[in-house]
């Protein structure tokens, strides 16, 4: 089934721990968008990238990096984790021409 | 600053009518977004607006009027699979997509 593939689901860090938060998409996507999500506020930008090659900051990049490589993946790091950082983390990806994002499963992290 | 409201929970029974408001205010627009959640689901796609007027699919129906910064999402003839929550999401100037917290809908039978 075409779509976007997060990974892991769930996860519980201890804090100062690296952690990458995998995406994958197969339906050629150009542009790939990493939130997160938290009670009481809207889905917040972390950081995205409109083509292979090419990535920016959101509304919320402090402590996470990103890369794009090609076009499928786009990986999210958090260096040293903290408490602040539990979220569910979404990724997404839209063709650029409807503006439709379409949704991965979610990452549901936990920092301790 | 850019916002978007939209109250944070709406109570509803089964079989009726439900509007579920959202008002904004952002640097441009270039088009209104709706999402459905469902609880410790992804969002997916319902509607988008980028003219003045009444978009019908089906059950669901989204209003938009630009000179007020209002839109709204009507769903009738509702069911219970219909609990969940109801993003709405604008277009800014430079494309970038801001997002109100969401309406938790909850409908009794």
């Amino acid at each position: 089934i075409a779509g976007i593939t997060q990974a892991p689901t769930s996860q519980i860090l201890a804090a100062g721990r690296r952690m990458t938060l995998r995406c994958t998409q197969d339906m050629r996507h150009n542009a790939m968008y990493w939130y997160r999500q938290d009670l009481g506020l809207g889905l917040r930008l972390i950081h995205y990238s409109n083509t292979a090659g090419t990535t920016g900051k959101g509304e919320v990049p402090d402590g996470y990096s990103v890369s794009r490589a090609n076009t499928d993946d786009f990986p999210l790091t958090l260096a040293s984790a903290v408490p602040s950082q539990t979220s569910v983390y979404f990724c997404a990806s839209s063709d650029g021409q409807t503006g439709e994002l379409f949704f991965g499963e979610g990452s549901r992290l936990t920092v301790l | 600053g850019q916002n978007i409201d939209q109250p944070t929970e709406m109570t509803a029974t089964e079989g009726a009518i439900v509007q579920i408001n959202c008002t904004y205010q952002t640097s441009g627009f270039n088009g209104l977004f709706w999402y459905q959640q469902h609880a410790g689901e992804a969002p997916t796609f319902l509607s988008y607006n980028v003219l003045d007027g009444l978009e019908e699919k089906g059950r669901f129906s989204s209003f938009l009027s630009r000179s007020k910064g209002y839109s709204y999402l009507l769903l009738k003839e509702l069911q219970m699979k219909d609990s969940a929550s109801y993003l709405c999401a604008v277009f800014d100037s430079n494309y970038q997509l801001i997002w109100g917290a969401g309406t938790k809908l909850i409908i009794k039978p």
